[in-house]
């Protein structure tokens, strides 16, 4: 199994609403990341989580609040959002985060969340 | 600071022809490893290759090939005899030693029928 399973695919929310996005992965990876990509750019990276510990924030607005309860489960608590944060958010997941000359290995994403705030 | 370059923005080419996309990285660490990843319309980033640093042996899978020079920073990707189902975008990433790949803005390759 070398998935990474988002759900829901799609999303519409009001500014006022509060939602969850979910991130599911067996292959027994220890890091998971979320990334937002907006119409026609690259993903950009928002957090890193190593062995169920956050340990990157690029500098998120809060009110995008990541959550990782296991090592199989990765979520993305959303309240009170803009327009301006629809975007397709893609989570993904790899054996570990690399150091040093640790050979590279490459993340396996998921298909990502189609958000849209209205 | 390490950046991804894909001066290509958008590529349309006849099915069954040649394409080769274009990539060119900076970064001043002596250990890397490229990538290339496709997103088709259904939105999932596919893993394709992956390159380090040290190995600039070119690579062929199936009608796709890479072509890695250090001397111009570059990894190119071609894919021969296209197909319709290659359309999608393709981006080229770069990972140093820390966590996060830096993706290039990515190519719209369209193959038309």
């Amino acid at each position: 199994d070398t998935e990474v399973t988002q759900t829901p695919k799609h999303l519409v929310m009001g500014m006022t609403n509060k939602k969850s996005l979910k991130c599911e992965q067996h292959m027994g990876h220890r890091a998971m990341y979320w990334y937002k990509q907006k119409a026609k750019k690259p993903p950009e990276l928002m957090f890193v989580y190593s062995y169920e510990k956050l340990s990157i924030n690029e500098s998120v607005p809060s009110r995008f609040s990541p959550e990782c309860p296991n090592s199989s489960l990765l979520n993305l608590h959303l309240h009170a959002l803009q327009p301006e944060d629809s975007a397709l958010y893609l989570c993904a997941s790899s054996p570990g985060i690399l150091r040093d000359r640790t050979p590279g290995r490459q993340a396996f994403f998921g298909q990502g969340t189609r958000l849209t705030v209205v | 600071a390490q950046k991804v370059t894909q001066a290509q923005t958008e590529i349309s080419v006849v099915e069954k022809e040649d394409v080769t996309l274009d990539c060119v990285y900076e970064t001043r660490d002596t250990t890397y490893y490229l990538f290339w990843y496709k997103q088709p319309p259904s939105g999932e980033l596919v893993f394709l290759i992956r390159r380090n640093s040290f190995d600039e042996q070119n690579e062929i899978s199936g009608r796709y090939s890479w072509n890695f020079q250090k001397s111009t920073s570059s990894f190119n990707f071609t894919i021969t005899a296209s197909q319709v189902v290659d359309s999608a975008v393709y981006f080229c990433a770069l990972r140093t030693g820390s966590y996060q790949l830096t993706f290039g803005k990515g190519t719209k390759l369209s193959v038309i029928p």
